[in-house]
């Protein structure tokens, strides 16, 4: 089966640099990939790895490290519009479905 | 090109009843996948339909079911409703079952008394 762990909360400050983990015990995937979730909003695709290595889309940046079962996304030049919930997910090569992290509900402060 | 369409938005049931829900995916979109999330257990798959046939299932009773139509919309049933079901269910579409992205719908939360 897979598991993703997530830091529940992370608070930064406008224009800081906030960097979220997701760590996983999986026995296969394709790929991690991260969607954002506004309060009463629906989850929208941020970016997605399957590759180790780093993933650039504008002010996000995403990472993983397949021998370390870790990836990372990275926010930078944070708006206050970013506050919201960001999840991680694996598309797992057995069952083919996605399981999703817990998330990480990010609060970005003036 | 329209967005994925969920209806209805806002749902209220009561213990036993049964409840549908329906997913418009985005045109050309064959794949769709249904999501349950709450706040204590966050995302969890239901199950995911490709061109008519359910190709996975997530680890819930029999009572939920769903079907996809040749069109690609779908429906998800959820028969002698609980006060658990209570939840934000979330369809997603994708151009197929091994696309990374998906695009998820504004949910139908449904509350159960």
């Amino acid at each position: 089966g897979q598991s993703l762990e997530q830091p529940s909360e992370v608070t930064a400050v406008e224009g800081a640099i906030v960097q979220i983990n997701c760590t996983y015990q999986t026995s296969g995937f394709y790929g991690l990939s991260w969607y954002q979730q506004h309060d009463g909003g629906a989850p929208t695709f941020l970016s997605y790895n399957g590759l180790d290595g780093l993933e650039e889309t504008g002010r996000f940046s995403s990472f993983l490290s397949r021998s370390d079962s870790y990836g990372y996304l990275l926010l930078q030049e944070l708006q206050m519009k970013d506050s919201a919930s960001y999840f991680c997910a694996v598309r797992d090569n057995y069952g083919q479905n996605f399981v999703f992290g817990p998330g990480t509900r990010l609060s970005v402060l003036p | 090109k329209a967005g994925v369409t969920q209806t209805p938005r806002y749902l209220i049931k009561t213990r036993g009843q049964q409840v549908t829900l329906s997913c418009s995916p985005i045109s050309g979109h064959r794949s769709v996948s249904w999501y349950q999330q709450t706040p204590g257990q966050g995302l969890q798959f239901l199950f995911e339909y490709f061109s008519e046939t359910q190709r996975n299932k997530g680890n819930f009773p029999g009572r939920f079911s769903g079907r996809q139509f040749s069109n690609s919309r779908s429906e998800m049933n959820v028969s002698t409703l609980e006060l658990g079901d209570s939840a934000l269910y979330l369809c997603a579409s994708s151009l197929a079952t091994t696309n990374e992205k998906l695009f998820f719908g504004s949910g139908t939360q449904l509350s159960v008394l």
